[in-house]
């Protein structure tokens, strides 16, 4: 089974530039989360979805995020326009709510880096 | 207060040495819980789930108080590859669909 896909792996931009991430869910899985990762912050979860629907989109920073999903298998991350301060690795993960146990799977990461 | 807190370390110890973590959790309808672990660069993947009863898998041995609202985790005849950092979750799946509130995460590391 193919797990979690992110694309980019690796982004280096410049400040201002609209980026986007990518992010195919595990097949099957009903819920899908957009994390962010630094040093300073730890892991901090932007947003999630269910069943395609935004549940809690708190985390997400300020308006200059979005994300989507605009289907089962696949999400989008845009950050338009970029700044230096969020660099970090963005991480996409999905889960099944059908069982007992939540288990969450993560990508392998997008590395965003803004000049 | 965080919702989920754990010692962030770093613990090092030596080859061989027993280890053990402690994290706490605010809420109490929480139902499920884990632990992840987390190499460096890498994404994060789950080791364990936690069960009232407390489980075992090999070396790691995983238990869960309700009543204190705190979950551990000991690593026995610890291993080079087990340095990483190791991240306590716990989810109320009543409350919120599959979300899960992950803990800043427990460094180890492990030296010969």
């Amino acid at each position: 089974d193919a797990g979690v896909i992110q694309s980019p792996r690796h982004e280096v931009t410049e400040m201002g530039q609209e980026v986007t991430l990518r992010c195919k869910p595990i097949s099957g899985h009903n819920s899908l989360f957009w994390y962010r990762q630094t040093m300073m912050r730890g892991l901090e979860l932007l947003i999630y979805f269910n069943n395609n629907v935004p549940i809690d989109d708190s985390g997400m920073p300020e308006d200059r995020f979005s994300a989507k999903m605009p289907n089962a298998s696949f999400s989008t991350l845009k950050i338009q326009p970029s700044e230096p301060r969020d660099s970090a690795v963005y991480f996409c993960a999905s889960s099944s709510t059908s069982g007992r146990h939540d288990t969450q799977y993560f990508g392998p990461g997008t590395r965003l880096t803004v000049l | 207060r965080k919702e989920v807190e754990q010692d962030p370390g770093p613990f090092n110890v030596p080859e061989g040495a027993t280890v053990a973590f402690n994290c706490t959790y605010s809420n109490s309808a929480s139902q499920s819980f884990f632990w992840y672990r987390q190499d460096c660069r890498k994404e994060p993947k789950l080791l364990m789930s936690v069960y009232s009863s407390g489980n075992e898998d090999g070396r790691f041995t995983a238990q869960l108080n309700r009543a204190s609202q705190y979950i551990s985790l000991l690593i026995r005849d610890s291993k080079l590859s087990d340095s990483a950092t190791y991240l306590c979750v716990v989810n109320n799946p009543n409350t919120n669909a599959g979300k899960s509130t992950f803990g800043d995460g427990t460094t180890l590391t492990v030296k010969p």
